[in-house]
């Protein structure tokens, strides 16, 4: 089970590039990485995936190293709407697989 | 459409009452997931079931009891309410039991006991 670290929290301010780095060190060979975004009062929302270098789509962008033992989120130009948690989960198909999302980057993005 | 769906939005009960959070899928996935997240915002998986069966069983007291009548529900049955229960429970569901492919949430059900 592959244990992540997040910080707590992150302050940016509207129009600046965010990156948020997920440290898993003991990421296992078949394990992927995946990011969430939680508003208030409502449920996580897949963001992004990757398993290794760089994935791109229309909200955010998905760095991974070679060693594969940390990954960042990097959101461009935020805007207010972006303040929200950020969650990075791993981990692979299989059986014995626990999905665990731990505490989560809070992200205020201020005016 | 919404994906998944949960019932009720909100929950305020006293100790010691039983009672049921429902949960709905539409996407036709074959697990669904329970998370309980607290205060601080760590969310921490409760059960997880795969084509109605009991895959992941975290130690979670006894009070707590799932049930998934099929593979589009999965509903969170709590029994002896307890003040320590208060907090927000997420369905979830995916499309294998992995976390290749990325789970859908519900909108939470928040549960208050007094």
């Amino acid at each position: 089970l592959a244990k992540t670290t997040q910080p707590i929290s992150m302050d940016s301010y509207e129009g600046q590039e965010v990156n948020i780095t997920c440290s898993h060190n003991n990421i296992a060979t078949n394990d992927y990485i995946t990011w969430y975004q939680q508003f208030p009062s409502q449920g996580p929302r897949f963001i992004i995936q990757g398993y290794k270098t760089k994935v791109t789509n229309e909200v955010a962008s998905l760095f991974i190293p070679a060693d594969r033992k940390s990954s960042t989120l990097s959101l461009p130009r935020v805007s207010l709407s972006d303040t929200a948690v950020y969650y990075c989960l791993v981990g692979a198909s299989g059986g014995s697989y626990i999905p665990t999302f731990g505490r989560g980057t809070s992200l205020i993005v201020h005016p | 459409d919404t994906a998944v769906s949960q019932t009720p939005k909100y929950l305020v009960t006293q100790m010691g009452n039983d009672k049921s959070i429902k949960c709905e899928q539409n996407l036709g996935h074959d697990t669904m997931y329970w998370y309980k997240q607290d205060s601080k915002k760590f969310l921490k998986i409760m059960f997880s079931y795969n084509n109605k069966e009991l895959i992941i069983n975290e130690t979670v007291p006894n009070r707590f009891s799932p049930k998934s009548p099929d593979k589009a529900h999965l509903n969170l049955h709590i029994n002896s309410l307890e003040l320590g229960d208060s907090a927000v429970y997420f369905c979830a569901s995916s499309q294998f039991l992995s976390g290749n492919y990325g789970y859908t949430f519900g909108s939470g059900t928040r549960l208050t006991v007094v």
